[in-house]
C-alpha cells in the first residue's frame, strides 16, 4: 500500500459527460501529480500541484482541469469524454519536488 | 532533448534465473534522479529502486540491484534470483532541474518469470 488513495477504481461512463477523479495523497506530501496510462501504453504527464498551486503542466487537454485544495487532496475533473479518453489515471505524491513518486492504484475510466 | 531508451520490449526468463534489464538515457545535466518502476498485472506503479546521479555506489534493494554508468548514460537493473512475483512491466525513468523535475519515462520491458 503506498499510502496515496484514488477514488474510484473504476468509473465507466458514455461519451459526452463529465467525471471527476479523486486522489488523497499520502500524509505529509505536498506535491501531487496526474498520470494518464492508455492501454499498453507508457504514462503521460498531465499535471502537477504543489501545496495547492499548479507547479507543471504536460499534455493535459483543455477539457481537463485539475486543482489540489487546502487538505492536499486533488482533483482531476474531465469533460466532453470521448472514447479516446478511456486510460487508466493514476495519481502520485512526494514529499517534495525531486524526490520518488508514489502512486496510487489508479481510475480506470471505460467511456462507451 | 531528455529521452529515455529501453531497448528490450519483452524478456522471458526462468524463476531462479537472474535477469538484467538496459535502460539508457541523455541529458546534459549532471545532477539528476533514476528509477525503476514496476508495474504487474495489477497495474499498480511501485517504485523498485532509485538512483541520485551524484552517489558513485550503486544502489541496492533486496534481490534487485542496478548498475549505474554515469559516463555511458546507462542504468540497467539487475534482479536476482527470479520470482514468478517478478512477472510485471519494467519502466525506467530520470527527472532533472531541466525536465523541470517531472519523470521522463522509457516505453517499458514485459518481463515474464516462467516457472
Amino acid at each position: 500500500d503506498s499510502g496515496v488513495t484514488q477514488t474510484p477504481k473504476h468509473l465507466i461512463t458514455a461519451t459526452g459527460q463529465r467525471v471527476t477523479l479523486r486522489c488523497s495523497p499520502r500524509s505529509g506530501d505536498l506535491s501531487v501529480y496526474w498520470y494518464q496510462q492508455s492501454l499498453d501504453q507508457g504514462l503521460q504527464f498531465l499535471i502537477q500541484y504543489y501545496n495547492g498551486e499548479e507547479r507543471a503542466k504536460g499534455n493535459i487537454l483543455e477539457r481537463f482541469s485539475a486543482q489540489q485544495f487546502p487538505d492536499l487532496h486533488s482533483e482531476l475533473n474531465l469533460s466532453s469524454l470521448e472514447l479516446g479518453d478511456s486510460a487508466l489515471y493514476f495519481c502520485a505524491s512526494s514529499p517534495r519536488t525531486g524526490m520518488y513518486l508514489f502512486f496510487g492504484q489508479g481510475t480506470r475510466l471505460t467511456v462507451v | 532533448a531528455q529521452t529515455v531508451t529501453q531497448s528490450q520490449p519483452e524478456m522471458s526468463v526462468q524463476e531462479a534465473e537472474t535477469v538484467t534489464l538496459s535502460c539508457t538515457y541523455d541529458t546534459s545535466e549532471n545532477n539528476y534522479y533514476l528509477f525503476w518502476y514496476k508495474q504487474p498485472p495489477s497495474r499498480q506503479m511501485i517504485l523498485v529502486i532509485r538512483q541520485e546521479a551524484y552517489k558513485q555506489q550503486n544502489a541496492t534493494e533486496n534481490r534487485f540491484s542496478v548498475n549505474f554508468q554515469k559516463a555511458a548514460k546507462s542504468f540497467s537493473l539487475k534482479i536476482s534470483d527470479s520470482q514468478l512475483g517478478d512477472t510485471a512491466m519494467y519502466f525506467c525513468a530520470f527527472m532533472t532541474w531541466d525536465s523541470n523535475y517531472q519523470l521522463i519515462w522509457g516505453a517499458g520491458t514485459k518481463l515474464i518469470i516462467k516457472p
